[in-house]
Order: C-alpha cells, then sequence, then structure tokens
C-alpha cells in the first residue's frame, strides 16, 4: 500500500537557522513528489514538485528537496529560517500506478522562534 | 485575477440539512478535486473530476455528491449532513491532473451540530 509518512508533527527552528522537514514514503513504483505549503487561514499552494528528473529539487521561497531512492525519503530543507516560513508543510506522493490520486502526509508544523 | 473561488467561507448547519457548497475557476482548468482536512490526518480527497461530466469517487466520497456539468464549476453537496462531516474543506483546481500544481481555493469551515 502507498502511503506518506512525515516524521515531526511540529519543528521548532530559530530565524536565520536550517530548517529540515522529513518525509518518507512507501510506493511501489517510482513515484511525483510534491511538498505544499499552508499559512494560517489561508488555501494550500505549491512549493516543489519531483518528476523523475533531476534528485534534487528546488522551490520557492529558497525551499529545496532531494530525491532519495534509497532511503525512500523527499526531506524538505531552507538553509535559512526567515519569520514567514512559519506554516504547515505536507508532504504528497502520486504513485505512478494510480490514476489522479494524491496521498499527502499528515502534516509538519514550522514555528520559527525570533 | 486567476482564482479559486469557495462559497461560503464558514457554514454551521444541522444534521440532515441538505447543504451545498460551491467551487468554481475562472483558469480553465481540466481538473477539479475536493478535499477535507482534519488535525493530524492531513487532506484526503473526497472527489475528482477530470473534466465535464466526468467525476470520480477519491478516498473517501460517502455521504458526499459532486457534479460538473460546466467546466469551471464544481459544487460539493452533502445531501444529509451528519456531525462527522465537520471539517475543513477545500477545492482544488490544475490544468491537467494532481501532478501539475493545484490551486486551492481559500477554504470553507464547515460545523454540523
Amino acid at each position: 500500500a502507498q502511503s506518506v509518512t512525515q516524521l515531526d508533527s511540529h519543528v521548532s527552528v530559530s530565524e536565520g537557522t536550517p530548517v529540515l522537514l522529513r518525509c518518507n514514503y512507501s510506493s511501489s513504483y517510482s513515484p511525483s513528489l510534491f511538498w505544499y505549503v499552508q499559512h494560517p487561514n489561508k488555501g494550500l499552494q505549491l512549493l516543489l514538485k519531483y518528476t523523475s528528473a533531476a534528485t534534487l529539487v528546488k522551490g520557492i521561497n529558497g525551499f529545496e528537496a532531494e530525491f532519495k531512492k534509497s532511503e525512500t525519503s523527499f526531506h524538505l530543507t531552507k538553509p535559512s529560517a526567515h519569520m514567514s516560513d512559519a506554516a504547515e508543510y505536507f508532504c504528497v506522493v502520486s504513485p505512478r500506478d494510480s490514476n489522479y490520486q494524491l496521498i499527502w502526509g499528515a502534516g509538519t508544523k514550522l514555528i520559527i522562534k525570533p | 485575477e486567476a482564482q479559486v473561488t469557495q462559497n461560503p467561507r464558514y457554514l454551521i448547519t444541522v444534521t440532515g440539512k441538505k447543504l451545498t457548497v460551491t467551487c468554481s475557476q475562472n483558469m480553465n482548468h481540466e481538473y477539479m478535486s475536493w478535499y477535507r482536512q482534519d488535525p493530524g490526518l492531513g487532506l484526503r480527497q473526497i472527489y475528482y473530476s477530470m473534466n465535464v461530466e466526468v467525476t470520480d469517487k477519491g478516498d473517501v466520497p460517502e455521504g458526499y455528491k459532486v457534479s460538473r456539468k460546466e467546466k469551471r464549476n464544481f459544487p460539493l453537496i452533502l445531501e444529509s449532513p451528519s456531525p462527522n462531516q465537520t471539517s475543513l474543506y477545500f477545492c482544488a483546481s490544475s490544468p491537467s491532473g494532481p501532478y501539475s500544481p493545484l490551486h486551492f481555493g481559500n477554504g470553507t469551515r464547515l460545523t454540523v451540530t
């Protein structure tokens, strides 16, 4: 069965320090992978996506993620956190063997300390 | 401005009283979808539509109906709402399916008492 696990429900970092949000997936086939961000009281926005091209994917607002097939991971990173990064982040998998289905992680709330 | 518009933003209703949440997009997108968001569960897909008159079930379709009579509109219908349908609902659209970026509405917070 396909699944997505976000390893931390909450991550707290100080402004200016690196951010690491962890995501592991389970998929029978080589999947497409996404990170979406949800700011408070807002809809969701695509941060970045992996679709079998380069394994290091750059997204908006300085975020990037690396696809590691051997570890079945797709962790999201940013070198230096900004207060505006405070939001909830979702890792999403689209298994290649499914039609139009997305499997969402439970989300990680990123807290930025001044 | 390109957008997905959901109405209403907030809705409080009672068990069994039929309701409709509207969703409209102005980007000529083929794909539209409904999700519900519950704490600790992420987003779960209710229904999706690849084109006019083509709809299919997602992960949690029970208790919901949809229709896609026009490309721009994709209403979500709860024929007989129950308290376990209290949730935050999102409509999303994309040009060609979930592999292209989804554009989300601002959400509808539904409370069923």
